[in-house]
């Protein structure tokens, strides 16, 4: 079945850097667009970023363009963020989402997500 | 950026009643190809997100046919036809018509009275 297994997270200063990681199985990664949704504690959901299944394409939220890069290695069936210059607004549960282009036939969080990994930026 | 307000943000239902939830977009949802792209998600207590409904009105595998979805251009609404315990958590909308972004709703929290 499915499984998408996110890490990396803990606390980390304002302006520091860390990077997410994202081991998928179950599918054919290098098939699928795959997206970083976040959720600050008690707070919504908010979209984040997305990469084309070919890597050629990413997209961002406003609230972290410039800041945040997305990327994959299909070698490694793993998804990856890297966070800049965090702020204390970036503090969040961090999930990858798989894309279903194939279900929906267009790009969108599909049904498939990871349980999450918590990014805590404070001094 | 399309907007997505969500109404109640708070659903007290008894077990066995129906329950509604509705979502409004700031601008049409229906894309070029004329399908347009607004999904449904449940997020339990504890747990990830999962969606329910996707294209409006289509279920996803295993979710049960007491959930289900309608509507167009920018009003739509996700219906539980009787609530079971395990439906309790926050309800989200998303659009995945014009993006980037894609928005999702502030949330619908539902709650057994």
């Amino acid at each position: 079945q499915v499984q998408l297994v996110e890490s990396g997270g803990g606390v980390i200063q304002p302006g520091k850097s860390l990077r997410l990681s994202c081991v998928v199985s179950g599918f054919i990664f290098k098939n699928y667009a795959m997206h970083w949704v976040r959720q600050a504690p008690g707070k919504g959901l908010e979209w984040v970023a997305v990469i084309s299944y070919d890597g050629n394409n990413q997209f961002y939220a406003d609230s972290v363009r410039g800041r945040f890069t997305i990327s994959r290695d299909d070698s490694k069936n793993t998804l990856s963020l890297q966070m800049s210059s965090l702020r204390p607004q970036d503090t969040a549960v961090y999930h990858c989402v798989k894309d279903d282009y194939d279900i929906s036939g267009r790009n969108t969080p599909g049904n498939s997500w990871g349980q999450g990994t918590l990014v805590t930026v404070s001094s | 950026d399309v907007v997505m307000t969500q109404y109640p943000l708070s659903l007290p239902v008894s077990l066995g009643q129906p329950a509604s939830v509705s979502c409004r977009s700031s601008e049409s949802l229906v894309f070029t190809d004329g399908n347009t792209y607004l999904s449904w998600f449940h997020q339990r207590p504890g747990q990830s997100p999962r969606r329910l409904i996707y294209k409006v009105s289509n279920r996803d595998s295993g979710v049960p046919d007491r959930f289900s979805g309608s509507g167009s251009g920018t009003d739509f609404t996700l219906t539980i036809s009787s609530v079971e315990a395990e439906d309790v958590g926050v309800y989200y909308c998303m659009q995945g018509t014009h993006w980037p972004p894609y928005t999702f709703g502030q949330g619908t929290k539902l709650e057994i009275k």
